[in-house]
């Protein structure tokens, strides 16, 4: 599986737009890249989930370049709610997706 | 739809005592996997089952079990505890091999 590196923090102030990018240089041609948040104590929640060019959902947009080398999470006008640990993933998009790799994270700290 | 839930949330043990933990996955979804977060390890992966069947299984020793049931409902069990088996543990739940993981709110155990 095709290691991430991301930033382990980012600030950001209320209202702004956070994009946080994640590296994934040994990326499959059948992979996906996902992103998932997670609170304290609390199971990751699935964000948003590319395979290349952009998508957008209610909560976030993904860009991922032509060489799916990187990717970036785009999170518009952060709230204090949006405080947490985010994790970018490389997943197979064949075969078995289930053996998810985590790396550290980025931790995202909102604030007034 | 309901989403993943766990039993207990929380849960405090001694050391050498066992302990089963218990994970319902969304309905319609047939694999499981579990996962052990830990501050100083992260979130690894534990094992995933799919259709009553261990598919996958992660670097954890034979203390670590787990099984799944014919209405997809999974269980781990943790035999002889450790204080290091002190952790959150959070289950998975996806439609098949190849489906977006979505995560229940964990199982916070506590070894004394």
């Amino acid at each position: 599986l095709a290691k991430t590196t991301q930033p382990i923090s980012m600030d950001s102030y209320e209202g702004q737009e956070v994009n946080i990018t994640c590296s994934h240089n040994n990326i499959a041609t059948n992979d996906y890249i996902t992103w998932y948040q997670q609170f304290p104590s609390q199971g990751p929640r699935f964000i948003i989930q590319g395979y290349k060019t952009k998508v957008t959902n209610e909560v976030a947009s993904l860009f991922i370049p032509a060489d799916r080398k990187s990717s970036t999470l785009s999170l518009p006008r952060v709230s204090l709610s949006d405080t947490a640990v985010y994790y970018c993933l490389v997943v197979p998009r064949v075969g078995t997706a289930s053996k998810l790799t985590f790396g550290t994270g980025t931790r995202l700290q909102v604030t007034l | 739809k309901a989403g993943v839930t766990q039993t207990p949330r929380y849960l405090i043990k001694t050391r050498g005592q066992q302990v089963t933990l218990s994970c319902s996955p969304i309905s319609g979804h047939r694999s499981v996997s579990w996962y052990q977060q830990t501050p100083g390890q992260g979130l690894q992966f534990l094992f995933e089952y799919f259709s009553e069947t261990q598919r996958n299984k992660g670097n954890f020793p034979g203390r670590f079990s787990g099984r799944q049931f014919s209405n997809s409902r999974s269980e781990m069990n943790v035999s002889t505890l450790e204080l290091g088996d002190s952790a959150l543990y959070l289950c998975a739940s996806s439609w098949g091999a190849e489906g977006t993981q979505y995560f229940g709110p964990g199982t916070r155990l506590t070894v004394l």
